[in-house]
């Protein structure tokens, strides 16, 4: 069975300086992930997503995440935090073994941004 | 491009009340799917539509029906609400297998 765990439910951190978000899966299969970002009273909108191309993935909003098969993680990373970044943000997993997209989410980690 | 339009935004019901909620996607996608997010447990299938004709349950379909009426437009409905149905639901569409999720902005509903 696929699974996703996010290693933080808060993260903080000051503008300016890098945000690491951790994620590991557990996958029978070649997975395919994604990133999405929520912000308060919205809904959920796509970062980035790896589907076994390129290992390093470059998404919106200067985040990227890197595909580690050895050690089944899959980080998002930014060089710079903006105040705009304050959200919530899900590691997905996606199996599509059963015809459909089926997605498997994450707890979610918040991150706060201070000045 | 509205994308995945929910509504209400907002609902409060008293328990046992019933209450139907629409989604609607404007991007030709096949499959449309329903969650719920509740605090600290991210969000979890109530239902999906692979396809216009079909519907099946997710991991939590206790307590909700669905209907896909055509192509676009893929409602829930809960035919006496609880109290442990108050939360926020999503509606997504997908085009094909693996294809990213779009995402509506979600109706909070309160069941008292």
């Amino acid at each position: 069975a696929q699974s996703v765990t996010q290693l933080d439910s808060h993260v903080s951190v000051s503008e300016g300086t890098p945000v690491l978000l951790r994620c590991n899966y557990s996958s029978s299969y070649s997975p395919s992930l994604f990133w999405y970002v929520q912000h308060p009273n919205k809904g959920l909108q796509l970062l980035l997503k790896y589907t076994s191309a390129a290992t390093l993935v470059k998404g919106i909003n200067g985040f990227e995440a890197e595909f580690k098969k050895s050690e089944t993680s899959f980080h998002l990373t930014k060089p710079s935090a903006h105040m705009s970044d304050a959200a919530e943000y899900f590691c997905v997993v996606s199996d599509g073994s059963g015809g459909y997209n089926k997605l498997i989410f994450g707890a979610g980690t918040r991150l706060a941004v201070h000045p | 491009n509205a994308g995945v339009t929910q509504t209400p935004k907002f609902q409060v019901l008293k328990t046992g009340q019933s209450m139907t909620l629409q989604c609607a996607q404007d991007m030709n996608h096949n499959s449309m799917y329903w969650y719920r997010q509740d605090p600290g447990m991210g969000l979890r299938l109530i239902y999906y539509s692979a396809s216009e004709g079909t519907t099946d349950k997710g991991e939590v379909p206790n307590g909700y029906n669905v209907s896909r009426l055509n192509k676009r437009e893929f409602s829930l409905r809960l035919e006496s609400a609880a109290p442990s149905q108050t939360s926020v639901y999503f509606c997504a569409s997908s085009g094909t297998q693996n294809q990213p999720q779009h995402f509506g902005d979600g109706t909070r509903l309160s069941i008292l």
